[in-house]
């Protein structure tokens, strides 16, 4: 399974936009990126995923390399609730591959 | 939508006893469901994959035989934690492949203390 590479952990304040790296080098052309988030005590979240182009949606922007072998998830306006941990992961496209957590990144968001 | 529940959020056992969590889909229906186990300070592990009518696969080195898994219908999967023991005690969430793309959605998670 191609691996993925997350800082332990970033620190940002409220209202500043926050750039998530993830590094993918061994990305095969059939992986999606997916990034989820896990707040404490509760399961992960559902951020936003793609394939090549750059994605975006309410709750964030995914920029994608050009040779695919980073990421970046952008949240655009950081608050207290957006303080949880990261996870990027690479998932097959065929149906219902399973997602490899790793250790993901956590995120402080300061007021 | 694509939202997903498990019961009971939290449960207390003694060591000896089965202890059974739900986990379903509940806006949408799902031949594979996913149990993963998470331990204080640690990422999620997946336990093993659920398929609708079949039987589960599971990861290496989690017992099939305590930890059964049963997905009865597109909707709700079950995990049964078989003669708890303490060292049971964690956090189990699942999720569920929603389609037509097949994203996971997780469930809010089960906390399983076993005394």
């Amino acid at each position: 399974d191609a691996k993925t590479t997350q800082p332990n952990s970033m620190e940002s304040n409220e209202e500043e936009p926050v750039h998530l790296p993830c590094n993918h080098s061994t990305i095969s052309g059939t992986d999606y990126i997916h990034w989820y988030r896990q707040l404490p005590s509760q399961g992960p979240e559902y951020v936003i995923h793609g394939l090549t182009s750059n994605v975006n949606n309410r709750m964030a922007s995914l920029a994608i390399a050009e040779d695919r072998k980073s990421s970046t998830l952008i949240l655009h306006r950081a608050t207290l609730r957006d303080a949880a941990v990261y996870y990027c992961i690479l998932r097959k496209s065929y149906n219902t591959d399973k997602l490899i957590f790793g250790t993901g990144t956590r995120l402080q968001v300061f007021p | 939508g694509a939202v997903v529940s498990q019961h009971p959020s939290w449960v207390i056992c003694k060591s000896g006893t089965s202890v059974k969590i739900e986990c379903r889909s509940l806006d949408f229906q799902a031949t594979t469901m996913f149990w993963y186990r998470q331990f204080p300070k640690q990422s999620l592990m997946l336990m093993a994959t659920s398929n609708e009518g079949s039987k589960a696969t599971y990861e290496q080195g989690v017992e099939k035989d305590k930890f059964l898994i049963n997905h009865a219908s597109l909707t709700l999967s079950t995990l049964t934690v078989t003669s708890a023991h303490p060292e049971d005690s964690s956090f189990y969430i699942c999720s569920a492949a929603a389609p037509p793309e097949e994203t996971q959605y997780f469930g809010p998670g089960t906390r399983l203390l076993v005394l």
